[in-house]
């Protein structure tokens, strides 16, 4: 079965530290992983995305790692914001489907 | 801002009633993809439409369908509404349908309370 799933469930840092927030895949066959932040009550917002053949991809203070091995990714974000509160999604994508399968996500708190 | 709009913003109706929820696509996409997120969790999918045809359904009962107009922009019609239908409604927009390398845009959502 196609599943994604996300840790921690929930994360409180203060502002300016670092955290790391993994997800694992049992996606099959594995097209592309993204990550997504989601402020309450929006959309989400693409932060990153990566194929079978990348191992790492940034977007300013955000940077992700994909190890296709053991189906681990990460998200790493330096130097902590308040406007980084929000929910993380990992979604992975299986090829040659519509589908695109979500992690429930991590939700993320910076307090000052 | 993705260019992707819903509406409306919130919606509360009783249970029984039916209700329709709006997206206007991208400009230039083709593909209109439709989740519904509860409290807490991750979207899930409900179908996508290309080219005014469905192209793709999740685990979703009949009467959640939708309809897709000649300029792209989606229709989600949900009938005999459900408590456990209150969610978050999100749309997202595609250049075309697939998940390849393809980026899908989400719109800000319809927050739908049923009572």
């Amino acid at each position: 079965k196609n599943q994604v799933e996300q840790s921690p469930q929930s994360l409180i840092i203060l502002e300016g530290k670092n955290c790391t927030l993994q997800c694992n895949y049992t996606v099959s066959p594995f097209s592309n992983l993204r990550w997504y932040k989601q402020d309450t009550g929006r959309g989400p917002v693409s932060l990153t995305i990566m194929t079978f053949s990348e191992n790492t991809k940034s977007n300013g203070r955000y940077t992700a790692t994909l190890d296709a091995d053991t189906k681990q990714s990460s998200l790493h974000i330096t130097a902590s914001q308040l406007s980084d509160s929000a929910s993380y999604i990992c979604v992975v994508s299986a090829s040659g489907t519509y589908k695109y399968i979500f992690g429930t996500g991590t939700r993320l708190k910076v307090l000052a | 801002e993705t260019g992707v709009t819903q509406s409306p913003t919130h919606l509360i109706k009783t249970r029984g009633q039916q209700v329709t929820l709006r997206c206007s696509s991208q400009s230039g996409h083709n593909t209109v993809s439709w989740y519904q997120q509860a409290l807490g969790q991750g979207p899930q999918f409900i179908f996508q439409y290309y080219r005014e045809e469905e192209n793709g359904r999740g685990n979703f009962p009949p009467r959640f369908s939708g309809l897709q107009f000649p300029n792209y922009s989606s229709e989600l019609n949900v009938n005999a509404l459900e408590l456990d239908d209150s969610a978050l409604y999100l749309c997202a927009s595609l250049t075309r349908p697939g998940t390849g390398g393809n980026e899908q845009y989400f719109g800000p959502g319809t927050r739908l309370t049923v009572t």
